[in-house]
């Protein structure tokens, strides 16, 4: 089966910066996405990540390395609307995605 | 209007009864999935389709069929449901090629008592 990890919950403070973790162990790897999801939400497209190295966007910014089978999401200039859930999903093997559980974010003023 | 849309959007049943949910969209896309999603456990492949012909099981099918009536529409189905089917149940869609996100409707949820 395919493992993925993600811490289950952080807490920071509105104007921060937090790093979001994500380790995996599949079965092939053709590529890493990040997805936001608001609370009884659809998730959202943030990020993809298929070659080492940084990718920034705006406030997002999302890391890759392939040899340590891992990747971060840099959320900068947190904002109270960030408290969501930020799901790791791998693409793998047979063309499909593997889901981490997600990582709730809590943002406080 | 939403590019991909779900329906129901809530629904209760018993134990025992046919379910179906169904998804359509609008962006033209080939590639179209069914997950679930339960609380600890993230989003879990049930069933996915690359074209109108081409059907596939996800890491959780049993229980559950599908049917793609034509490209802008995938259908799942409970054929007997039972309690540990209650859950979030999301479609999405995306295009061809690896790089390519998934874009998700709106989810039913699903209640089964």
């Amino acid at each position: 089966g395919q493992n993925i990890d993600q811490p289950t919950e952080m807490t920071a403070t509105e104007g921060a910066i937090v790093q979001i973790n994500c380790t995996y162990q599949t079965s092939g790897f053709n590529g890493l996405f990040w997805y936001q999801q608001h609370a009884g939400e659809a998730p959202t497209f943030l990020s993809y990540n298929v070659l080492d190295g940084l990718e920034e966007k705006g406030r997002f910014s999302s890391f890759l390395s392939r040899s340590k089978g891992y990747s971060y999401l840099l959320l900068k200039e947190l904002q109270m609307k960030d408290s969501a859930s930020y799901l790791c999903a791998v693409y793998y093997g047979n063309n499909r995605l593997a889901f981490g559980k997600g990582n709730q974010v809590v943002v406080i003023p | 209007d939403a590019d991909v849309t779900q329906t129901p959007r809530n629904r209760i049943t018993k134990t025992g009864k046919r379910i179906m949910l169904e998804c359509s969209q609008t962006k033209g896309h080939d590639r179209m999935y069914w997950y679930r999603q339960d609380p600890g456990l993230g989003l879990r492949l049930i069933y996915y389709s690359f074209d109108v012909k081409d059907i596939n099981k996800g890491e959780i099918s049993d229980g559950y069929s599908v049917s793609r009536q034509a490209q802008a529409k995938f259908s799942l189905s409970l054929e007997s449901a039972i309690p540990n089917q209650t859950a979030l149940y999301f479609c999405a869609t995306s295009d061809r090629g690896q790089n390519q996100p998934q874009h998700f409707g709106d989810g039913t949820r699903l209640s089964i008592l």
